[in-house]
């Protein structure tokens, strides 16, 4: 057990329709960075918080938005699915002053 | 965009062989780190190897690194069926950067018991 938390497990939506992952980190880590992984393209960064803020931002499409919350955890919201966007999201902390990255068990997004 | 590849894409051993797997790289890097997943699980966290360092071991892994080439290589001795899984390297930069890993295209690992 990574202490990550991710929920739902999974989750099979439409077309067009929006969702919400949640993200808890490990007691007492403040940054939070949200993966997608899919077949084609592999495992890519989406964005970073760290203690409530924006710290970075990869390969995230403007229709995804996340956030992270004053008790440390974070949502990434996906909308106006489109088939393309079902994958495994993946979130993970890293302690302050550490790298090694502490990952989820992920969320299967499947899009119909 | 992944930072660089791994080879082999697939590797098929029989149990107690050794297993090496490649990784290569494009930008500096402020360490390596190797991860292995489980059919499509959370990703865990094997070792972490410095950009000023050569070579590391835990247990029966051991990683090299060379900057100058820009690649890594992950062994793993000695290998048990319990070691079936996908293994990836990530770099990390440094920097504002800090913590954002950036992953190749990993290697599928099967051991044959």
């Amino acid at each position: 057990d990574s202490g990550v938390t991710q929920t739902p497990k999974h989750l099979i939506t439409a077309t067009g329709q929006r969702v919400t992952l949640r993200c808890s980190p490990r007691s007492g880590d403040l940054s939070v960075y949200w993966y997608q992984q899919s077949l084609d393209q592999g495992l890519q960064f989406l964005i970073q918080y760290y203690n409530g803020e924006e710290r970075a931002k990869g390969n995230i499409l403007e229709r995804f938005s996340a956030q992270q919350f004053p008790d440390l955890h974070s949502e990434l919201n996906l909308s106006s699915l489109e088939l393309g966007d079902s994958a495994l999201y993946f979130c993970a902390s890293i302690r302050e002053g550490n790298t090694e990255a502490f990952f989820g068990q992920g969320t299967r997004l499947t899009v119909v | 965009s992944q930072q660089g590849e791994e080879d082999p894409q697939a590797l098929s051993i029989q149990e107690g062989e050794n297993a090496t797997m490649n990784c290569s790289y494009k930008t500096s890097i402020n360490n390596l780190q190797w991860y292995r997943q489980n059919s499509g699980r959370g990703l865990v966290h094997l070792i972490l190897i410095r950009s000023n360092e050569r070579e590391k071991h835990s247990g029966r892994l051991r990683v090299t690194l060379d900057t100058s080439k820009k690649s890594s290589s992950l062994l793993i001795t000695a290998s048990r069926a319990a070691d079936t899984a996908s293994y990836f390297c990530a770099t990390e930069s440094g920097g504002t950067s800090y913590g954002k890993l950036t992953f190749g295209q990993g290697t599928i690992l099967t051991v044959h018991p």
